[in-house]
């Protein structure tokens, strides 16, 4: 079955510190992958996305995703850790469904930081 | 102006009642979602529509209808609300083919 599965629930670093959140998932094939995140009271906002090509991507605020196809996995990371990145973060995977593609999300990591 | 509008942003309303939750954007996009978010749940899709002509059922799309009123606009009705309906619920759009999705702010909705 197709899942997507972000093992930590709720993690908490120091501002300054590196981050690390974790996406796995299962699909028989090489699926469109991104990670999303929700700051309290707001919408989800696109942080970056994988279709093809370089492995390791760039996304906005200074988070980076890297791709590995032999553990199934698009880790989420940042090498320095700011007050205002707590938030909810989703990890989602684009699976094929016919003639289209069907998003399949993850469960949410909640970031807080510590000043 | 936000991108994606939802309105209202909050709700609160009384079991059996009909509510109405209504999406707009600017964004151009000729698909739109809506999704609803609980605690521990994280996002399940109630409906999708890829065009004004074209209304699809999501994962839980029991006890909700949609109406695509123009390619900008999508709204959710509950026609009699009950109280496990009471979530966070997301307008999202996209363009075809894109696979990334715009969110609107969310509207929470409590059924009492």
């Amino acid at each position: 079955a197709q899942s997507v599965t972000q093992p930590d629930i709720h993690i908490t670093v120091s501002e300054g510190a590196s981050l690390e959140l974790r996406c796995n998932y299962s699909y028989g094939a090489t699926p469109y992958l991104f990670w999303y995140v929700q700051s309290p009271g707001q919408g989800l906002q696109l942080l970056l996305k994988y279709f093809s090509g370089d492995t390791l991507v760039q996304g906005i605020k200074g988070f980076e995703a890297e791709f590995k196809r032999s553990q199934s996995s698009f880790n989420l990371r940042k090498p320095s850790v700011h007050w205002s990145d707590a938030a909810e973060y989703f990890c989602a995977v684009g699976v094929n469904a016919g003639n289209n593609r069907k998003l399949i999300w993850g469960l949410g990591t909640s970031l807080a930081v510590n000043p | 102006d936000a991108d994606v509008t939802q309105t209202p942003r909050n709700r609160i309303t009384k079991t059996g009642k009909r509510i109405m939750l209504e999406c707009s954007q600017t964004k151009g996009h000729d698909r739109m979602y809506w999704y609803r978010q609980d605690p521990g749940l994280g996002l399940r899709l109630i409906y999708y529509s890829f065009d004004v002509k074209d209304i699809n059922k999501g994962e839980i799309s029991d006890g909700y209808s949609v109406s695509r009123q123009a390619q900008a606009k999508f709204s959710l009705s509950l026609e009699s609300a009950i109280p496990n309906q009471t979530a966070l619920y997301f307008c999202a759009t996209s363009f075809s083919g894109a696979n990334v999705l715009t969110f609107g702010a969310g509207s929470r909705l409590t059924v009492l």
